[in-house]
């Protein structure tokens, strides 16, 4: 599986933007960027996913560079219920599995 | 919408005993996968399944077993528990292909003494 970078932990304002960023320098064309979040004390929770462009959802944007090795979740408006930890993965269009990294955990400060 | 449903909650277990945690989906998935997941830590797979009748080992097979006689169900099975296996257990459901999320349970909280 493609390997992902991602801070450990971030801070962020409530009611501000949060950028969480992502690298995936050895991404594959068959690669699609997928993100998940876990709140405290339940399981994850799918956020968004994207391949080559920008995408939108009532959750978050997903923002993928031009030479798709890097990616950025956006969240427009933290809320308190924003803190969790966020895991960018990869997932080839052959593949039926995911696996998880560490991910970053995001503290919002009211 | 039920999801995805997990069995029990809670668990006790004594050191050699067996157990099945139970998962069952009603969204008439093809992938279902199990994960376990140790205090301050990320999820790590266990095994997984592309359809009935197929299983496959993920990162963390060892002491497990499953099967997959339905779409519907991917029971969990812990041969011989050993403290070791004390976790969290999330059972996880997908639709076949990388265009959809999967849909994950509550989680089974177990405790091998």
């Amino acid at each position: 599986d493609a390997k992902t970078t991602q801070p450990n932990s971030m801070e962020s304002n409530e009611e501000e933007p949060v950028h969480l960023p992502c690298n995936h320098s050895t991404i594959s064309g068959t690669d699609y960027i997928h993100w998940y979040r876990q709140l405290p004390s339940q399981g994850p929770e799918y956020v968004i996913h994207g391949l080559t462009s920008n995408v939108n959802n009532r959750m978050a944007s997903l923002a993928i560079a031009e030479d798709r090795k890097s990616s950025t979740l956006i969240l427009h408006r933290a809320t308190l219920r924003d803190a969790a930890v966020y895991y960018c993965i990869l997932r080839d269009v052959r593949d039926d599995k995911i696996i998880f990294g560490k991910g970053t955990r995001l503290h919002i400060l009211p | 919408n039920a999801g995805v449903t997990q069995t029990p909650k809670f668990q006790v277990l004594k050191t050699g005993q067996s157990m099945t945690l139970q998962c069952a989906q009603d969204m008439n998935h093809e992938y279902m996968s199990w994960y376990r997941q140790d205090p301050g830590m990320g999820l790590r797979l266990i095994h997984y399944s592309v359809g009935a009748g197929i299983t496959d080992q993920g990162e963390v097979p060892n002491g497990y077993n499953v099967s997959r006689s339905t779409t519907e169900d991917f029971p969990l099975r812990l041969l011989s528990a050993a403290p070791s296996q004390t976790s969290v257990y999330f059972c996880a459901s997908s639709p076949a292909g990388p265009l959809r999320g999967y849909t994950f349970g509550s989680g089974t909280r177990l405790t091998v003494v």
